[in-house]
């Protein structure tokens, strides 16, 4: 079936620097990648997504890139901070025009101050 | 709070015993999901619905059953609970755009222990 890998599992980082974790989906048809962060004990939420006729969007520190032809997508997170610090998962729509995602098994970011 | 509750948010109960979680909405909107957390796993479509009355299998589907019959109720089932069953359950909700997808609004989760 279907699925995302995604890589680093776990990341640290010194405050400032940029932070990247990178994504692989499996199926072809999907159009829609959404990011989320989960503080602990909190609820996953939404930082950024880009659709499939996007190859990349900015929102402000953050970044998301997509390369359809290798089905990768990236999350970039320049000047960290240490409240940036979080689990981060990435998705991939079921095909097209499914409201039904596949998730990552999350990256945990540690900024060190 | 996102327009989106569940409840409760924590229980432990014993094996063998049926365990109902409860997702409310008041955004009016027409997806509604259930996802478990379990650490190295991430997030796991357990079952979603697209309507009322209108429900499907996800990929973690086994011993869990749904039902809503309501727009704002999303009610999650463990028929008889088994101590794999232990994690953290989700809701989520998401709205329609005929052109493109939206991302989930999460619930708060429920934290289910069996024991």
């Amino acid at each position: 079936g279907e699925n995302v890998e995604q890589h680093p599992s776990t990341l640290s980082v010194q405050e400032g620097d940029s932070a990247v974790i990178k994504c692989t989906y499996s199926d072809s048809a999907s159009n829609y990648f959404p990011w989320y962060k989960q503080e602990l004990g909190k609820r996953p939420q939404l930082i950024i997504d880009i659709r499939s006729n996007v190859g990349e969007k900015k929102d402000q520190r953050i970044a998301v890139t997509l390369n359809k032809t290798a089905k990768h997508f990236s999350l970039h997170i320049t000047e960290t901070q240490p409240e940036d610090s979080a689990v981060y998962f990435c998705a991939a729509s079921q095909g097209s025009g499914t409201y039904k995602y596949i998730f990552g098994t999350g990256t945990r970011l540690k900024v060190l101050a | 709070d996102a327009g989106i509750t569940q409840s409760p948010r924590h229980k432990v109960t014993e094996t063998g015993t049926p365990v109902t979680l409860r997702c409310h909405q008041t955004e009016n909107h027409r997806y509604m999901y259930w996802y478990r957390q379990d650490p190295g796993h991430g997030l796991r479509l357990i079952h979603y619905s697209y309507g009322v009355k209108d429900t499907d299998k996800g990929e973690v589907s086994d011993g869990y059953s749904v039902s809503r019959s309501k727009t704002e109720d999303f009610l999650l089932t463990l028929e008889s609970a088994t101590s794999s069953q232990t994690s953290v359950y989700f809701c989520a909700i998401s709205g329609e755009d005929r052109e493109a997808n939206y991302g989930y609004t999460f619930g708060s989760g429920t934290r289910l222990t069996v024991v």
